[in-house]
């Protein structure tokens, strides 16, 4: 069974669209997250949830907005994509905020900007 | 973000060495994490050390922590072309904030 499970897998898309990706965890932690992975492998956080409360939001661009429709999902919506949104996301999630007993990741979602 | 350091940025060794790799960070911290990054994968959880533990083992992993000089290291033994990935520590503050390390591309030749 998959813990963290993140859908594309890879995204190919036009400057200008508007995209989402999906993810969902089975390991019934409280907390999940968005991380941007750039081509130097430099991991940035983008936002946190807590039982669907947003307790981390970074300064990324008001384009990028979460939705949290339960605690084991947390979905990214991208508007307007610029070629600079093109990045490797991970989901990830931790058993609470504390952070104190690790992440689990997804695979990623590989997005590319055309 | 703010960004912990690693180093080496890369570390290339033959099968069968000891791999060693460092991690500093900046403020007082709660626990320490690695994590391994296979190319194109998710990170996996690899040990987590606590702010009051000074060494802990996992298999033929060995971390251990200094909180006076504020760093870590990952000690890889006898190690295996399965090895090879990208290495990251990342430091848990006191605000409960998971700060990253840029990571060390682990190559293990045959």
């Amino acid at each position: 069974d998959t813990a963290v499970s993140q859908t594309p897998k890879y995204l190919v898309t036009q400057m200008g669209n508007d995209k989402s990706i999906k993810c969902e965890q089975n390991l019934g932690h409280d907390t999940m997250y968005w991380y941007k992975q750039d081509s130097k492998k430099f991991l940035k956080i983008m936002f946190s949830y807590n039982n669907k409360e947003l307790i981390i939001n970074e300064t990324v661009p008001n384009r990028f907005s979460p939705k949290s429709p339960d605690k084991a999902h947390l979905n990214l919506h991208i508007n307007s994509l610029e070629l600079g949104d093109s990045a490797v996301y991970f989901c990830a999630s931790s058993q609470d905020a504390t952070e104190a007993y690790g992440y689990t990741f997804g695979s990623g979602t590989r997005l590319t900007v055309v | 973000s703010q960004q912990g350091e690693e180093d080496p940025q890369a570390l290339s060794i033959q099968e069968g060495e000891n791999a060693t790799m460092n991690c500093s960070y900046k403020t007082s911290i709660n626990n320490l994490q690695w994590y391994r990054q296979n190319s194109g994968r998710g990170l996996v959880h690899l040990i987590l050390i606590r702010s009051n533990e000074r060494e802990k083992h996992s298999g033929r992993l060995r971390v251990t922590l200094d909180t006076s000089k504020k760093s870590s290291s990952l000690l890889i033994t006898a190690s295996r072309a399965a090895d090879t990935a990208s290495y990251f520590c990342a430091s848990l503050d006191s605000n409960y904030q998971l700060i990253w390390g840029a990571g060390t591309k682990l190559i293990i030749k045959p």
